[in-house]
């Protein structure tokens, strides 16, 4: 079965911090998926990312960054000079390689409730 | 570029009732997920469908609720005779697949209140 553990309920940070979103998943697929999303105060679920278990390059996107350490199991991410429009609950998920009888199912975590505060 | 549309954005229902939700995938989408958003937890799997075609429902409950995925037209969500527990946020998600895999879109969501 799999599993994605976001420790952190709730981070408080003041605009310009740095943060760091943790992130540990369980998996016994040797390849699988990760992905993050944002949920804003609206509600929407905003596409950030997706990694490939095979690719352990760390991403960078402007000021979002990710590190993917597959002996750890863990995909952290970043935001770099944090702003108040960046508030917002974010969710890491896992999937395994998309079947034809059961597609990507996403496996959330818990979800991590971001503030910045101005 | 439409995104994925989904329909009501709130829709408030009495215990009894028929709920409805409606979703059109992105345009060239033909893979529709459903996943449950109950309060203060994360998102959980209901179903997935093609187009005519019920693939993976192992996350729905096994009473009340009902998905379809016609020729034309929306996904729909049904839940009949609804409850306050079913009281959450409903989100839908197509995707088209990749050489990489497969890149799920969601929609904004359907809140459902259960009065």
């Amino acid at each position: 079965a799999q599993k994605v553990t976001q420790a952190q309920t709730e981070i408080s940070v003041v605009e310009k911090e740095d943060v760091t979103l943790d992130c540990v998943y369980e998996t016994r697929d040797t390849t699988y998926y990760l992905f993050w999303y944002k949920q804003p105060p609206s509600g929407e679920l905003v596409f950030l990312i997706r990694r490939n278990s095979f690719d352990e390059q760390n991403e960078i996107s402007g000021r979002y960054s990710w590190n993917f350490q597959k002996s750890t199991s863990s995909f952290n991410f970043t935001i770099t000079a944090s702003q108040v429009v960046d508030s917002a609950v974010y969710f890491c998920a896992l999937s395994e390689v998309p079947q034809e009888t059961s597609g990507s199912r996403l496996t959330f975590g818990e979800g991590t409730q971001l503030t910045v505060n101005p | 570029n439409a995104g994925v549309m989904q329909n009501p954005r709130h829709l408030v229902r009495r215990r009894g009732q028929e709920a409805r939700l409606r979703c059109s995938p992105m345009k060239g989408h033909s893979h529709v997920y459903w996943y449950r958003q109950l309060p203060e937890e994360g998102l959980k799997f209901m179903v997935y469908l093609q187009k005519e075609n019920i693939i993976d429902e192992s996350g729905m409950p096994k009473e009340r609720f009902s998905a379809e995925f016609p020729k034309e037209g929306p996904s729909i969500l049904r839940i009949q005779q609804v409850v306050r527990g079913d009281s959450a946020a409903y989100f839908c998600a197509s995707s088209a697949r990749d050489g990489l895999g497969e890149k799920l879109f969601f929609g904004s969501g359907t809140q459902l209140s259960v009065l």
